[in-house]
């Protein structure tokens, strides 16, 4: 069946490094959604893209979706101990609405 | 708009035990998921619902049932209780813009 991975599980930073985590389709995927989960929390969406090559941006967060459409990355530039949580990335499933998530990139800030 | 709304927040069953999480969304969605998600294992699609009357079973269906008599209520009902369904459950609707979740139900089964 289709499935989403994503790379790395877990990433330790110190404030202000830039954190970068990648998602990747066993098949070509219509659009792809990110989300997070602060700790204790619940998955927040964050953008969804649509297009071959597309990039958007949110203030000092990057999201890419590759050429071919099967892959995807998060890249959040100068982090802040706010951006502590789970990252992860979703992709539509079989059926409509259905959404396949990766496992997450648990992402740390050290002060 | 309170968006998506679960209950209890926390609970905890007996082995063999029933019991039914509470989803209510009122942002007039017509899918709506159950998820659960344990550690290192990133979210699974337990039932999903694209309207009213319509129920599907997804990645992780078996122990769980649930209905859609309505547009905004989708519960997710254990039928018998198991340690394996200790886990924490996230109801979701969609429409537009990405999933909107609940804030989850902590469950353990002892």
């Amino acid at each position: 069946g289709q499935q989403v991975m994503q790379i790395p599980q877990y990433q330790h930073v110190q404030e202000g490094e830039d954190f970068t985590t990648y998602c990747n389709s066993s098949t070509t995927l219509s659009n792809i959604q990110w989300y997070k989960q602060r700790p204790g929390g619940h998955p927040v969406f964050l953008i969804q893209l649509v297009k071959s090559g597309e990039v958007k941006k949110q203030k000092r967060l990057t999201f890419q979706f590759g050429e071919a459409k099967k892959n995807s990355s998060l890249h959040i530039t100068a982090t802040q101990t706010t951006d502590v949580g789970t990252y992860f990335c979703a992709g539509p499933g079989g059926s409509q609405g259905n959404l396949i998530f990766g496992k997450g990139t648990k992402l740390s800030v050290k002060p | 708009n309170a968006g998506v709304t679960q209950t209890p927040k926390f609970q905890v069953l007996k082995t063999g035990q029933s019991m039914t999480l509470q989803c209510a969304q009122d942002m007039n969605h017509e899918y709506m998921s159950w998820y659960r998600q344990d550690p290192g294992m990133g979210l699974r699609l337990i039932h999903y619902s694209v309207g009213a009357g319509i129920t599907d079973q997804g990645e992780v269906p078996n122990g769980y049932n649930v209905s859609r008599s309505t547009t905004e209520d989708f519960p997710l009902r254990l039928l018998s209780a198991a340690p394996s369904q200790t886990s924490v459950y996230f109801c979701a609707s969609t429409g537009t813009d990405g999933y909107t979740f609940g804030s989850g139900t902590r469950l353990t089964v002892v």
